[in-house]
């Protein structure tokens, strides 16, 4: 089974670019979440979904921007990029909502903004 | 606002011993307090989950125990191997509402098992 696949695994983007990483889940999962994990600092929610076409902020937002046209993806775009948003990025679904279960994670995406 | 404190940050045990990882939190509504490994290079796996309505659950050589009143939650792992070697996250859902359950993660410990 595949469960959550990020893609890339490893990006390097000068200031002011834009990406998007991307993340897919084939477990049918309504649930999926973008964290942002930094050295020592465990792991803070940027963006959320409690299905398709329906999206909600996290601890920390600013920065990103997320959509959710179907059950299976949910990219996180990052414009205009900045330092401070080097970190790696873990997606991750459940089947019901994250304060109740289990969390499934991706490998993550590591991302340095030079 | 809430917060989840894990203590130690790094713990090194011999192969065979046992390691004690110790998170405390702030939220009186949290009811679910699950713990997750994370290996290098790998993203965080769940281990082991706690309710509020349960104060020690068991999973082989994996533990936990949930104290509510103090507010404070343990891992416990018995007869380390050198395959335990990870980050450990435990977290607690942030209650009352609002943001669909969200958890509140700790900065986790590095398990270092020397054989």
């Amino acid at each position: 089974n595949a469960g959550v696949t990020q893609t890339p695994k490893f990006r390097i983007l000068k200031i002011g670019q834009s990406m998007t990483l991307q993340c897919a889940q084939d477990m049918n999962h309504n649930y999926m979440y973008w964290y942002r994990q930094d050295p020592g600092m465990g792991l803070k929610l940027i963006y959320y979904s409690v299905g398709a076409g329906i999206t909600d902020k996290g601890e920390v937002p600013n920065g990103y921007n997320v959509s959710r046209s179907t059950t299976e993806d949910f990219p996180l775009r990052l414009e205009l990029a900045a330092p401070s948003q080097t970190s790696v990025y873990f997606c991750a679904s459940s089947p019901t909502s994250m304060g109740t279960g289990e969390l499934f994670f991706g490998e993550g995406s590591r991302l340095t903004v030079l | 606002g809430e917060n989840v404190e894990q203590h130690p940050s790094t713990l090194s045990v011999q192969e065979g011993d046992s390691a004690v990882i110790k998170c405390t939190y702030s939220d009186s509504a949290s009811n679910y307090f699950p713990w997750y490994k994370q290996e290098l290079g790998k993203g965080p796996q769940l281990i082991i989950d706690i309710r509020s309505n349960v104060g020690e659950k068991k999973d082989q050589r994996i533990a936990v125990t949930l104290n509510k009143t103090a507010k404070h939650f343990s891992l416990h792992i018995t007869e380390t191997q050198p395959e335990d070697s990870a980050v450990y996250f435990c977290a607690a859902s942030r209650g009352g509402g609002g943001s669909q359950g969200n958890l509140i993660f700790g900065k986790g410990t590095k398990l270092s098992v020397k054989p």
